[in-house]
């Protein structure tokens, strides 16, 4: 059980173009979703917290006019990058919680490549 | 503010080694601390966890013990198997944080045959 899924797993995409990544708990509902960036050898960086029903909240430094995110559902929040540019390439995770409990539960991951 | 140091790696060892994996941090307050591991091609999972000081977490043959005299949280295990290749993080969630999680940089594990 508690299984995130995420599609697309890889995407590459022209600069100036908009990216939609989904995020997928298939088997719990989670009130709470979680948006992370990762770089090559790096750590895990949280973009946003998202909550079903309501606004995301954007960490320190992350533009959320550049990163759209939306939880329509305790099943699915989809983040968006928009206007995409080479900089923005980067590994992009997701993570649920199921409703009440801390345990996050991780996506595999999106690779996006802006060329 | 809170932060997450771990050993660089990677960490090369043979199988039936004894392992370590460093890990310190920096918080306010008395947050939690994880490790989570990264197999190839797969999500981060949950590896173990402890809430409190002293608290010792442990799973498939891993451990670590939440120090707060050295704010360390070194994962150990005694054996490792070929199958423990992976990235490892530790990570910490800070007290009232409303489940955000601070990662370390990760650690890389191969186990040699």
């Amino acid at each position: 059980g508690a299984v995130v899924s995420q599609h697309p797993s890889w995407v590459i995409c022209k600069s100036g173009t908009s990216v939609k990544i989904e995020c997928r708990s298939l088997d719990f509902q989670a009130t709470t979703m979680f948006w992370y960036r990762q770089f090559p050898k790096q750590s895990l960086m949280l973009m946003a917290t998202s909550n079903e029903g309501s606004k995301a909240t954007y960490e320190q430094g992350v533009e959320k006019d550049k990163f759209l995110i939306n939880h329509a559902s305790l099943t699915l929040s989809t983040l968006t990058v928009t206007s995409a540019h080479p900089e923005d390439s980067s590994f992009y995770i997701c993570s649920a919680a199921p409703s009440g409990r801390e345990t996050q539960y991780f996506g595999p991951g999106t690779r996006l490549l802006v060329l | 503010g809170n932060s997450v140091t771990q050993m660089e790696g990677p960490v090369t060892l043979s199988e039936e080694a004894f392992l370590t994996i460093n890990c310190t941090y920096t918080a306010t307050g008395y947050p939690s601390l994880f490790w989570y591991v990264q197999y190839p091609g797969e999500g981060l999972q949950l590896l173990l966890k402890a809430t409190k000081a002293d608290d010792k977490g442990s799973n498939k043959g891993f451990e670590a013990t939440y120090r707060k005299e050295t704010t360390s949280f070194h994962l150990e295990k005694g054996s490792v198997q070929v199958s423990d290749s992976a990235v490892y993080f530790c990570a910490l969630s800070p007290p009232r944080g409303y489940n955000k999680l601070i990662f370390g940089a990760g650690t890389r594990l191969a186990v040699h045959p």
